[in-house]
């Protein structure tokens, strides 16, 4: 299957500071792009979804000005948490299509973020 | 009513044993379906995908899907403790990547 590369695996901060998450696809052009927050024994929920090019669209009750999504290129997304709180510690993920609308997603091995 | 409904009990099953799976769903436009593995504090692993209703078998793991009843299965056969991991049914319609996920089911397989 395709590859995903998710940066970092995992990362600490503290409170108030801001935090890049990375997401590439290595093998394969992605026009889109999606990201998920995880908590323990929850499923994904998505968060928003990243079109090369053009802004980001964000899930219902996700804030777009905490949550900043660049997706610069065809095969880098990025997902920046903005001033951190201890609330936004959870496992966040990426995943990318290499086809068009079959639903055939790949993800990133996650990123594990925890604020002090 | 969710759109997909993964009874997300723990299932615990000797090595060896065939592991089932299933999740309910409620849109029929759904036609592609997925299942996952994750194993804990990884992302999830493509296992299996599938168009519309049948059969598709691939090694040990075997995906159905029955359009008519909106019931997606996947079995596991002669499990492994390295099939121990959390398994992620999702789902969506044609030239939509947006997934509908379940629950995910925990499986662990003792040796």
């Amino acid at each position: 299957g395709a590859v995903v590369s998710q940066h970092p695996s995992r990362v600490i901060c503290k409170s108030g500071t801001s935090v890049k998450i990375e997401c590439r696809s290595l093998d394969f052009q992605a026009t889109t792009m999606f990201w998920y927050r995880q908590f323990p024994k929850q499923s994904l929920m998505l968060m928003a979804t990243s079109n090369e090019g053009s802004k980001a669209t964000y899930e219902q009750g996700v804030e777009k000005d905490k949550f900043l999504i660049n997706h610069a290129s065809l095969t880098l997304s990025t997902l920046t948490v903005t001033s951190a709180h201890p609330e936004d510690s959870s496992f966040y993920i990426c995943s990318a299509a290499s086809s068009v609308n079959t639903g055939e997603l790949f993800f990133g091995e996650g990123s594990r973020l925890t604020v002090l | 009513q969710k759109e997909v409904e993964q009874d997300p009990g723990p299932l615990s099953v000797p090595e060896g044993a065939i592991v089932s799976l299933n999740c309910t769903y409620s849109n029929s436009a759904f036609q592609y379906f997925m299942w996952y593995r994750q194993y804990s504090r990884k992302g999830p692993e493509l296992l299996m995908y599938t168009y519309s209703s049948g059969n598709k078998e691939d090694g040990r793991f075997t995906a159905q899907v029955d359009k008519s009843s909106k019931y997606i299965s996947l079995f596991i056969r002669d499990s492994q403790p390295s099939d121990s991991a959390t398994y992620l049914c999702a789902m969506t319609g044609y030239g939509n990547n947006r997934l509908a996920f379940g629950k995910g089911n925990q499986v662990v397989v003792i040796p």
